[in-house]
């Protein structure tokens, strides 16, 4: 079955402690991306990335970081998670080079932060 | 600032209506929407796009109306379904996806009673 997978689907943290949230697909696909939906907010764009080792800035990167070192896998790093990075965080991926973007998302990771 | 707009959190319509959610663009240069439709505890799935070489696409009861001289879209539901019930995402791209980003409204909660 073609999917976004994230884990963990639930995370309860604490300020400072460096945590990641793995993401992967199985569908080969260039473009991943990771974001973060906050209630009024709307989904905004953390991270992308076009291809291995090809990663770029989205709207809100301060205090993340990601790799992708695989195809498959792009995850997304919290060296010192703060209170305000407490969210619903989205991963999602795509096939580049087509008509259209569209993305397939991850089930979510609802992250705490105390 | 908001390239993309969904000026309206929430719809609450009858089962049996129509529902119809609007969005606003202000980048001309986007030529692909997308509507991602997302359920709690759920990531957002695709639901609907249009092209902007086109003015209308429908897919059984969703269609989505262009108007690119408004720099509008608006998604059409007929007949509303309780099952509908969901928070709706206006999404833009550029042609050819060579760049894979979409841009997201905020979101607007349909609420469809029975």
């Amino acid at each position: 079955e073609a999917q976004v997978t994230q884990n963990p689907r639930y995370l309860i943290t604490v300020t400072g402690k460096k945590l990641t949230v793995t993401c992967s697909q199985n569908m080969n696909h260039e473009y991943m991306s990771w974001y973060r939906q906050d209630p009024g907010l709307g989904l905004r764009q953390i991270y992308y990335s076009m291809n291995v080792e090809v990663t770029d800035k989205g709207d809100v990167p301060e205090g993340y970081k990601v790799s992708r070192k695989e195809k498959r896998n792009f995850p997304l790093i919290l060296e010192s998670p703060s209170p305000n990075q407490t969210s619903l965080y989205f991963c999602a991926s795509s096939l580049l080079g087509t008509a259209y973007n569209e993305q397939f998302f991850g089930p979510g990771t609802r992250l705490t932060v105390l | 600032d908001q390239q993309v707009k969904q000026n309206s959190p929430s719809l609450s319509v009858q089962e049996g209506r129509i529902s119809i959610l609007n969005c606003d663009y202000t980048n001309s240069m986007f030529d692909y929407f997308l509507w991602y439709k997302k359920y709690p505890a759920e990531g957002p799935t695709f639901l609907i796009s249009i092209s902007s070489i086109k003015d209308k696409n429908e897919d059984g009861r969703f269609t989505v109306f262009l108007n690119k001289s408004a720099k509008h879209l608006s998604l059409h539901i007929v007949p509303s379904q309780p099952g509908d019930s969901a928070v709706y995402f206006c999404a833009a791209s550029f042609y050819g996806g060579s760049q894979g980003n979409l841009i997201f409204g905020k979101g607007t909660k349909l609420s469809v009673k029975p």
